[in-house]
């Protein structure tokens, strides 16, 4: 069973502030994807990385693929009140014959 | 607006009851899915359907029991459910099942179980 592992499981910084979540696992996968889920709300797709290495920003968001595509890493600069969700990572390759979800990020940002 | 709508939004029910959730997608989508979603856990892959066929059945207990009439509604009948299953219910659908596709999910429906 390929598991996913995200860190901070709680974050709650002030807005303006910067900060890094983290998506970890033992199993490589072929590809990563990020959500953010509001209160209320199903996930939204935010971005998907599929080469080991890769960044992609997405505003005042940056997403990294770790060289061996293990883990990834979300980061976000000067954090908006708006941006508070939980933020999930969910993996896909190996012998997942679907995606294998972290179990999230929550994220507070206070005004 | 995600073009997929699920109903109802909240669910009280007692444990010998019958309900039905139903999700509805608009995207021209082939494959649909319910998930489970626990506090502090992660999502829980329940059932996938592709072109109306059930293609993954993840251990779930036959008190759930899905359908899916066409590519465009899915249902999830519940019946003599326990405590343990209160949660959010989501539904997603996807182009294909291609384990890269991104998933459009719905809002939910959150159940209580009394």
């Amino acid at each position: 069973t390929q598991l996913l592992e995200q860190s901070p499981q709680f974050l709650s910084i002030q807005e303006g502030e910067n900060l890094t979540v983290y998506c970890n696992s033992s199993s490589v996968f072929s590809s990563l994807q990020w959500y953010r889920q509001e209160p209320g709300e199903g996930p939204v797709l935010l971005v998907t990385v599929v080469t080991g290495g890769e960044v992609k920003k997405l505003k005042r968001l940056t997403f990294q693929f770790g060289d061996a595509r293990k883990d990834s890493s979300l980061h976000i600069t000067a954090a908006q009140t708006g941006d508070t969700g939980l933020y999930l990572c969910a993996g896909t390759g190996g012998s997942a014959r679907q995606l294998t979800f972290g179990s999230g990020t929550q994220l507070t940002v206070l005004p | 607006e995600t073009g997929v709508t699920q109903t109802p939004r909240h669910l009280v029910m007692g444990m010998t009851n019958k309900k039905s959730l139903k999700c509805e997608q608009h995207l021209g989508h082939n494959a649909m899915y319910w998930y489970k979603q626990s506090a502090k856990k992660p999502l829980e892959l329940m059932f996938v359907y592709n072109f109306k066929e059930q293609t993954e059945n993840n251990s779930v207990p036959s008190r759930f029991s899905p359908e899916c009439p066409n590519s465009s509604h899915l249902f999830l009948h519940l019946h003599t459910l326990q405590p343990e299953d209160s949660a959010l219910y989501l539904c997603a659908s996807s182009y294909t099942t291609g384990v890269s596709q991104p998933q459009h999910f719905g809002d939910g429906t959150r159940l209580s179980i009394l």
